[in-house]
This record gives structure tokens, C-alpha cells and sequence, in this order.
């Protein structure tokens, strides 16, 4: 059980181009969700912490305008990278929290390359 | 401030001991948290700890937290070469939105040599 995916798993787009990420909790309903960045030999880099129904709470320095979260519903949250730019190449990774659980679940992240 | 701090590389062969450490800086934590990376995967929940506790153990799996020193080990007996992965020690934190957030040490690669 706790299984959460993401799609898609590799992609690669142009500069200025918006890419979505989705990410899906397919066994549990997940009341809250958590998009990460990793980069290459580094630590998970929290971007932001999503409620199904309400706004994101973003982390310092990370702009919401140009990372766009949507929670619509417990089982499915996607990130929108807008205008994207080379310098958000990197591995996003998402994650899963059930109801009344502390573990949270991840995804197999989605290596976006930006040309 | 928020910070958790691993050494990045650990090296050991096959059937002996592995003992990865972490050291943490937030006292108010309440769970410490242990993943496994396998290569080109996602992230694998391994275990966690409250932190009342001192020692947790799950299999070939040993936990020990020394909350006076904000020190957390996680200990891996009888390592096989499928142990082979990054390690990543995280606590927990309630951010600004009241949330639960994990804050991450930047993991360990643990290389096991047949």
C-alpha cells in the first residue's frame, strides 16, 4: 500500500515553455501533499506544502507565481513550472500524507531538463 | 536555525556492521527519520523515531537517538550488497502554515563491497 506516482517521469521542454508534473496517491487519500527539489549530490530541497482544498505554503525563496501548485482533490496534486528557464533543470520529487499518518510516501520524481 | 548534517560517503563489506550518522539542530523535533535512495529510484521510508525514545530496532535495522547531543545513528547489521544506496536523515518541523515539513541532511552514500 502507500504507493504515490508521478507523471511524467522524464521531460524535457524549452525555455519559456510551462511544463505540469502530476502527482497521485493510488491506494490512500492524501490530505496533504509536499513538491521537493533535489539537485545533483544534494539534499531534498522543500519548495512547498499543499492542502487538498486550500492554498500552498510556500518556503522562503521559493516563488510561487512560477512554481504553481494545485490540490484539487485528496488523491492528485500537480506543480507547474511557468517560463521555465535552464535553471530549473533539476529532479522534483513529491510526496504523500495520509489521514492522521506522519509518514510521508514519495513519489519516483520527475527529472525536468530545460533547454 | 534549521540544519541536519551527515558524512556524505561510508564504505564497508559485505556482512559486517554499517553505522551512518546524523547530528540535528532543532531541539523541539519530535521524529528523526531515516530513508533509503536506491539509484534512479524514489525515496524509501527505512524508519523513524520518536523523540522520547532512545533506541529503536526493526530487524537488521538499529536506531539510536541521543537527544542531549542531537545525535541520530542508524545502524545496518550484516550488510548485503542490495543495502547499497543513499541514506538520508530528516526531522520534523511545523512550518509556517502549521504543517509538518521535513528538513533534510544531504545523505550518505553507502558503498558495500562484496
Amino acid at each position: 500500500g502507500a504507493v504515490v506516482s508521478q507523471h511524467p517521469s522524464r521531460v524535457i521542454c524549452k525555455s519559456g515553455t510551462s511544463v505540469k508534473i502530476e502527482c497521485r496517491s493510488l491506494d490512500f487519500q492524501a490530505t496533504t501533499m509536499f513538491w521537493y527539489r533535489q539537485f545533483p549530490k544534494k539534499s531534498l530541497m522543500l519548495m512547498a506544502t499543499s492542502n487538498e482544498g486550500s492554498k500552498a505554503t510556500y518556503e522562503q525563496g521559493v516563488e510561487k507565481d512560477k512554481f504553481l501548485i494545485n490540490h484539487a482533490s485528496l488523491t492528485l496534486s500537480t506543480l507547474t513550472v511557468t517560463s521555465a528557464h535552464p535553471e530549473d533543470s533539476s529532479f522534483y520529487i513529491c510526496s504523500a500524507r495520509g489521514v492522521g499518518t506522519r509518514e510521508q510516501y514519495f513519489g519516483p520524481g520527475t527529472r525536468l531538463t530545460v533547454t | 536555525g534549521e540544519d541536519v548534517e551527515q558524512s556524505l560517503f561510508l564504505s564497508v563489506r559485505e556482512g559486517d556492521s554499517s553505522v551512518i550518522n546524523c547530528t540535528y539542530t532543532d531541539s523541539s523535533s519530535t521524529y528523526l527519520y531515516w530513508y533509503k535512495q536506491e539509484p534512479g529510484a524514489g525515496l524509501q521510508l527505512l524508519t523513524y523515531i520518536f523523540s522520547n525514545m532512545d533506541m529503536k530496532q526493526d530487524q537488521r535495522l538499529t536506531v539510536l537517538l541521543n537527544k542531549k547531543d542531537k545525535h541520530l545513528s542508524l545502524r545496518i547489521a550484516d550488510t548485503q550488497t542490495g543495502d547499497s544506496a543513499i541514506y538520508f536523515c530528516a526531522e520534523s518541523m511545523t512550518n509556517a502554515g502549521n504543517n509538518r515539513k521535513l528538513i533534510w541532511g544531504l545523505g550518505t552514500s553507502l558503498a558495500v563491497n562484496p
